[in-house]
This record gives C-alpha cells, structure tokens and sequence, in this order.
C-alpha cells in the first residue's frame, strides 16, 4: 500500500508570515506530484503538477520544489494572507500515465491569522 | 467553460438503500475519476474511467460501481447501503491521460442513517 504523508497535520500562523509543508513519497515508480488547495465549502483547486526531480514551480506568492530521488515535495506560502487559509493537499500519480488515479495524503490545514 | 458538475449536492438515504451520484465533467473533457472522503480520511480513490471504460478500480467493495456515458458524464452507483459510507463523493475530470490536471467538481455529501 503507497503512502503519501504531508506535516504538519495543521498550522497556524499570523498574517504575513512564511510559511511551508511537506509531502513525503515512496519514489519507486514515481511519475507526477500534485498540490492542490481545498477552501471550506468550495472545490479543490489545483495548483502545480510537477514531473521531474529538482522541478520548482510558482504561482504569486505560493512556490513548490521537488525531490523525487529522496521523496519529498515542499510548499511554500511567502506572506501569508487570510485568504490562503485552506487545507493544502498532495497527491501521487505513480502509473506512468496510463490513468490519473491519484492517492493523497491527508494534507495540512492552514489557519492565517488576521 | 463550465466546471464540473456533481448532482445532488446534498442527500439522506438509509442503510440498505441505494444512491445513484451524477458528474458532468467540463466539456472535452474524457477521463473522470471518482474519490470519497470520509471524517479523518484523506481522499479515496473509488475508480476512474475513460472513454466509457473503467480504467482503474480503488479498493472497495463491490457495491461500488460506476460507469461513464458517450457524452463523458458518469455517475456511481451505491448499493446497500452501509452507515460507513456517509461521506463527501468527489469527481473529477480531466482532458486524457497521464499526470493531467484533474478539475473537481464540489461534490455530493451523502448522509446514511
């Protein structure tokens, strides 16, 4: 069974900190990572897919990195707002394409603090 | 462009009943996936399919089926239901194959009494 971890479970910060989480991986047979963000009451949004290892991506002030050698994917949130309070999620595509069945981790609940 | 759509949102049934969750993906749009999650779970993989064909099954029991239409809407079918399957029904879709960005819909939040 693969497991894909993220930590903290839960964070709460003030607004205009920085913040960041983490998702861990197996890395056998990896083959894409997703970040999404899920708002109360709303869909989950997608925010990046990333594919290679040392693969940075950026969207305003939310940027991600991975590292598919060791397993791991960072999220970072610079000046965090209000707004960004969400549960951000991970998820693994490990199929080599054939599918876009992806298994998450439980993610990690953001509380931006006015 | 439309987002995904999911009907009903909201729906009460009880054990023994069967539900039937509809999914209309955003137009062009030919892969759609199916996720549930419940209290303290992340989201589960129920199947996904792709031009009317299952394409891969999660881990659940039979009573689980779904299937996909020519113009790509799907729904999923629930058989006897049990009080473990309140939970939230996600869908989403996706244009083909391969690590895509699937778009969710905002779900259909299943109560079992």
């Amino acid at each position: 069974i693969l497991n894909v971890e993220q930590s903290p479970q839960s964070l709460h910060v003030q607004e205009g900190d920085s913040t960041n989480f983490t998702c861990s991986f197996p890395s056998s047979n990896f083959y894409a990572l997703h970040w999404y963000r899920w708002e109360t009451a709303k869909s989950p949004e997608a925010l990046f897919v990333m594919t290679l290892n040392g693969d940075e991506k950026k969207k305003g002030r939310i940027s991600a990195t991975l590292n598919t050698k060791e397993g791991y994917s960072y999220l970072y949130i610079k000046g965090s707002q209000p707004e960004d309070s969400a549960t951000y999620l991970c998820a693994l595509s490990n199929y080599g394409g054939a599918t876009n069945k992806l298994i998450f981790g439980t993610g990690t609940l953001l509380a931006v603090q006015p | 462009k439309a987002g995904v759509t999911q009907t009903p949102r909201y729906l009460i049934k009880t054990r023994g009943q069967q539900v039937t969750l509809s999914c209309s993906p955003i137009s062009g749009h030919r892969s759609v996936s199916w996720y549930q999650q419940t209290p303290g779970q992340g989201l589960q993989f129920l199947f996904e399919y792709f031009s009317e064909t299952q394409r891969n099954k999660g881990n659940f029991p039979g009573r689980f089926s779904g299937r996909q239409f020519s113009n790509s809407r799907s729904e999923m079918n629930v058989s006897t239901l049990e009080l473990g399957d309140s939970a939230l029904y996600l869908c989403a879709s996706s244009p083909g194959s391969g690590a895509e960005t699937q778009y969710f819909g905002p779900g259909t939040r299943l109560l079992v009494l």
